[in-house]
């Protein structure tokens, strides 16, 4: 089965550099979830949308943007990017078919020098 | 705003053998999820087991069954037969049952060690 996909898979960038984090989820998923995972932690909720409007919104930074697209498809746009940005990024995705089930992506792993 | 905690930062379990994870969790809404995902060393996220809060029987998938008291809020994680492959960190997560896009709240998690 088709899952949810991730690009890039790892990210180098350096302080003050800008990152685009992609997010393709699994086919008819209409709503895309972003998360952050810092070494050692729990996963913490950013932002989501359904139907490609802003839906939730949790401890995103104001250098942080995102948006979902009308093929259903995310990007997670990160600004002025600092030492403590560096985390897994997980994007999931989830339908009200699978009783808004969230299955996650792989995630992309940001680090910032 | 909900929260949830696991008081257990790490477990040990012999293999073949039976452990259970505790989680417990703050809400005032009477309609939610709770889920038990896994994360083994890849960092992937894998989702155990779900529960319903209207639903007052106990999830089971295979191996893998939950105690889930309303009253108490609390909800247990049992793995049954515990093989190599269940080693991994396990977290409790909370989501709301209202509208789409409703976020999942983790606990701090559990990292299971599975000795042979």
């Amino acid at each position: 089965a088709a899952g949810v996909i991730q690009s890039p898979r790892h990210l180098i960038k350096e302080k003050r550099e800008t990152a685009t984090l992609k997010c393709y989820p699994i086919p008819r998923h209409d709503t895309v979830y972003w998360y952050q995972q810092g070494p050692g932690q729990d996963p913490q909720f950013l932002i989501s949308f359904y139907e490609k409007m802003q839906s939730d919104k949790g401890s995103i930074p104001d250098r942080f943007s995102a948006q979902q697209f009308s093929d259903y498809h995310s990007e997670l746009n990160m600004s002025s990017l600092e030492l403590g940005d560096s985390a897994l990024y997980f994007c999931a995705s989830s339908s009200r078919r699978d009783f808004y089930e969230q299955y996650f992506g792989p995630g992309t792993r940001l680090t910032v020098t | 705003a909900q929260t949830v905690t696991q008081s257990q930062p790490e477990m040990s379990v012999q293999e073949a053998e039976t452990v259970t994870l505790s989680c417990t969790y703050d809400t005032s809404e009477s309609d939610y999820y709770l889920f038990w995902y896994k994360q083994p060393p890849s960092r992937q996220m894998i989702l155990v087991i779900r529960q319903e809060a209207y639903k007052q029987q106990n999830a089971t998938e295979n191996r893998f069954s939950v105690n889930f008291q309303k009253a108490a809020k609390s909800f247990s994680l049992k793995i049954s037969d515990s093989q190599l492959g269940d080693a991994a960190m396990y977290f409790c997560a909370y989501r709301s049952g209202e509208t789409s896009g409703s976020r999942l709240t983790f606990g701090e998690g559990t990292q299971l060690t599975v000795n042979p």
